[in-house]
């Protein structure tokens, strides 16, 4: 596609639900990653993934916390048993391998654990 | 570990002024990216301007320059003729190699009209 996308744009979910946030990013570019901005603040690295190789799933903050990307190309986050803490705005960004390149960003999905 | 520090969490211009936002980084290697990010309300983070470290050359795109001191390890973004539209969340971010992005805390721009 011409973008990212990312979806759902907003969740509500109940506390201790599971919920899966999608990612589909540019096509040709190697390279995935999750971030988490709590509000008003900066972004959190959760988890990267480099073409074939092992995901650095060093920023990931729980085990309730997991990714997958298939095919190399659409990613998915889940996170398990939902929790009030984990409300914040999850963005994905993905890029070519080359470390000059700049990510090129999705809008998020904002969620709200109530 | 590298870190990217604002210290600037708010600032605010006059239209038409000029302001300078603040960042500084730490790290041992002497190959690296830097970028500056905006993230306005829509929450769509842009890439505003991008520097390689191997350049001494200063960045530019249009109203927007960079001053790069890799000495210092200091990447301030400068925006000229600030507009009403330039009002947003704005990140600095460091990347080496083809390792992942790490993002400052952010400063906030508010331009008056």
């Amino acid at each position: 596609g011409a973008g990212v996308s990312q979806s759902p744009s907003n969740k509500v979910t109940e506390k201790g639900k599971d919920v899966e946030l999608r990612c589909d990013p540019i096509s040709g570019h190697t390279a995935l990653y999750w971030y988490r901005q709590s509000l008003g603040q900066g972004l959190e690295f959760l988890i990267y993934f480099q073409g074939n190789s092992a995901p650095d799933k060093s920023g990931l903050p729980s085990d309730r916390f997991s990714a997958e990307r298939t095919g190399g190309s659409v990613s998915t986050l889940t996170i398990q048993r939902t929790q009030q803490e984990d409300s914040a705005v999850y963005l994905c960004a993905s890029s070519l391998a080359l470390g000059s390149s700049g990510y090129t960003f999705g809008s998020g999905t904002r969620l709200t654990v109530v | 570990a590298q870190t990217v520090t604002q210290s600037q969490p708010e600032m605010s211009v006059q239209e038409a002024e000029t302001v300078t936002l603040s960042c500084t980084y730490d790290t041992s290697e002497s190959d690296y990216y830097l970028f500056w990010y905006k993230q306005p309300p829509s929450r769509q983070m842009i890439l505003v301007i991008r520097q390689e470290a191997y350049k001494q050359q200063n960045a530019t795109e249009n109203r927007f320059s960079v001053n790069f001191q890799k000495a210092a390890k200091s990447f301030s973004l400068k925006i000229s003729d600030s507009q009403l539209g330039d009002a947003a969340m704005y990140f600095c971010a460091y990347r080496r190699d083809n390792n992942d992005m790490r993002f400052g805390a952010g400063t906030r721009l508010t331009v008056k009209p």
